[in-house]
C-alpha cells in the first residue's frame, strides 16, 4: 500500500497567489482529514470529509480557504488568495476504522 | 468536551537509557487512545494504539504503552532508547461518537550520545 500520498511536497508562492494542494487517501478509507502544522499554533484539523462529504469545516480559517473531495481518491485545498501568515506545513490523512494515517505533508511558503 | 494533556513538552535523555513520556486525557465518553511520531521534516507515524482489549500495547521498535482507564492516561514508555528515536511524540484520543482526533501538544523526546 503506497499510502497517504500528497502533491507538492514543497511549494513557494508570493502574497495573493492561489495555492492548491492535493491528496490520494489509501484506497478504501471512507474518511478524509485535512490538518495545519506551524510552530505557533501546533497541529489543527481544517476539514474533514466522509464519503466524500465535508462532515465538519469549523477548522477552515476563513473564506480564502476551500476544499472539495470530487471522488473517493482525490481531495483538494485550496488558498486564494494566498498571505504570508499561511505558511505552514499541511497535512492530509485518512482513516480506516477508527485509526487516521496520514500523509508526508506540503511545505507551503507564502513570501 | 475532550482534551489532552502532555505534561512534558521536551525530555531529555541519553542513549540506552529508559523513557517514559506522559499522556492524560479528559473525556466524558469512551475513546480510542493513539500515539503518532514525528520525525523531522516528516508526517506524522502511528506507533501504537489502544481500540480494545489487552490494556498493554506495543509498538514494533520497542516502544510501549499501557491504558490506565482509573487515571485517565496513556503513558508511553521505553526501557532503552536509541538515537534514532529523536523525534516529536504526539499522544491522541479519538471520542467513540465522532471521526475526528483530539490531539495533545507534543512531547520532543532528544535522545544524546
Amino acid at each position: 500500500d503506497a499510502g497517504v500520498i500528497q502533491s507538492p511536497r514543497h511549494e513557494v508562492t508570493e502574497m495573493g497567489q492561489e495555492v492548491t494542494l492535493r491528496c490520494k487517501p489509501i484506497s478504501g478509507h471512507n474518511s478524509l482529514f485535512w490538518y495545519r502544522q506551524t510552530m505557533m499554533r501546533g497541529l489543527e484539523l481544517l476539514i474533514y470529509f466522509n464519503n466524500n462529504v465535508p462532515i465538519d469545516d469549523s477548522g477552515m480559517p476563513e473564506d480564502r480557504f476551500s476544499a472539495k473531495m470530487p471522488n473517493a481518491s482525490f481531495s483538494t485545498l485550496k488558498i486564494q488568495p494566498s498571505e504570508p501568515r499561511d505558511s505552514a506545513v499541511y497535512f492530509c490523512a485518512s482513516m480506516a476504522p477508527n485509526t487516521q494515517y496520514f500523509g508526508p505533508g506540503t511545505r507551503l511558503t507564502v513570501l | 468536551a475532550q482534551s489532552v494533556t502532555q505534561l512534558d513538552s521536551q525530555v531529555p535523555v541519553f542513549e540506552e537509557a529508559p523513557v517514559e513520556l506522559r499522556c492524560n486525557y479528559s473525556s466524558s465518553v469512551s475513546v480510542y487512545l493513539f500515539w503518532y511520531v514525528q520525525y523531522p521534516n516528516q508526517g506524522l507515524q502511528l506507533l501504537l494504539k489502544y481500540l480494545s482489549g489487552s490494556t498493554l500495547v506495543e509498538s514494533i521498535n520497542g516502544f510501549e504503552a499501557e491504558f490506565n482507564k482509573s487515571q485517565t492516561s496513556f503513558h508511553l514508555r521505553k526501557p532503552s532508547v536509541h538515537i534514532s528515536d529523536t523525534a516529536e511524540y504526539f499522544c491522541a484520543v479519538k471520542p467513540d461518537h465522532t471521526d475526528k482526533l483530539i490531539f495533545g501538544t507534543g512531547t520532543r523526546l532528544q535522545v544524546f550520545p
